[in-house]
């Protein structure tokens, strides 16, 4: 079962309107880490915002906001006025706090993105 | 700071061949991990490293091994290519440290597109 799901593959904007992009997840860890990148056609990954399991109130790091339903596994990511510079893939990921002989698990588990284009 | 830094961007070797792929993380940081980006599945965990030890290790074959050095330089081999290892190839940083650090993002750099042919 896939455990980061992202069931748009793709989404239109248009300039200056919010977009909110969907991700659930499963797991059955208590801790667990949410991240969401953007991907850009130049390849590279950047980091946007992180949501942890146990943070009460919803991440914002300035244009984007974190809709986090725990009960609902639910991560998604707002977009608030969009740009032409906004047009990119977007992943969510999870890392789940397990153990292995190495110590914590820093492996993060990607969903398949979504591609989103912004209108002018 | 300077950012994860891959060397090379862009590789095209043939069948059989073999390939080595190079990661400079973040200064500070003590975890590279690398990830394999393909059309047909994503994004996928290879492997990573932390102080010189392997903590983790993806579903792939032993084709595919890495290491890192004392200054948290890692690096990435793969063995007898096959067409389908044509990728991106993502290496990533973190500071990885502390039972409450998985909350640390993971730092990419801007990847080794390989084609294999």
């Amino acid at each position: 079962a896939q455990k980061i799901t992202q069931t748009q593959p793709g989404m239109f904007v248009q300039e200056k309107e919010a977009v909110t992009l969907d991700c659930t997840y499963d797991t059955s860890d208590q801790s667990y880490g949410l991240f969401w990148y953007k991907q850009p056609s130049s390849g590279e990954m950047i980091f946007l915002i992180y949501q942890g399991s146990y943070d009460e109130q919803n991440a914002t790091e300035g244009r984007y906001s974190l809709n986090f339903q725990k009960a609902r596994k639910s991560a998604n990511l707002v977009i608030s006025a969009s740009q032409l510079g906004d047009s990119a893939m977007y992943f969510c990921a999870m890392r789940e706090h397990s153990f292995n002989s190495g110590g914590s698990n820093y492996k993060l588990t990607f969903g398949k993105g979504t591609l989103l284009t912004v209108n002018p | 700071k300077a950012g994860v830094t891959q060397t090379p961007r862009y590789l095209i070797k043939t069948r059989g061949q073999q390939v080595t792929l190079s990661c400079s993380p973040i200064s500070g940081h003590r975890s590279v991990s690398w990830y394999q980006q393909t059309p047909g599945q994503g994004l996928q965990f290879l492997f990573e490293y932390f102080s010189e030890t392997q903590r983790n290790k993806g579903n792939f074959p032993g084709r595919f091994s890495g290491r890192q050095f004392s200054n948290s330089r890692s690096e990435m081999n793969v063995s007898t290519l096959e067409l389908g290892d044509s990728a991106l190839y993502l290496c990533a940083s973190s500071s990885g440290q502390g039972s409450s650090s998985y909350n640390s993002p993971l730092h990419f750099g801007n990847g080794t597109r390989l084609t294999v042919t």
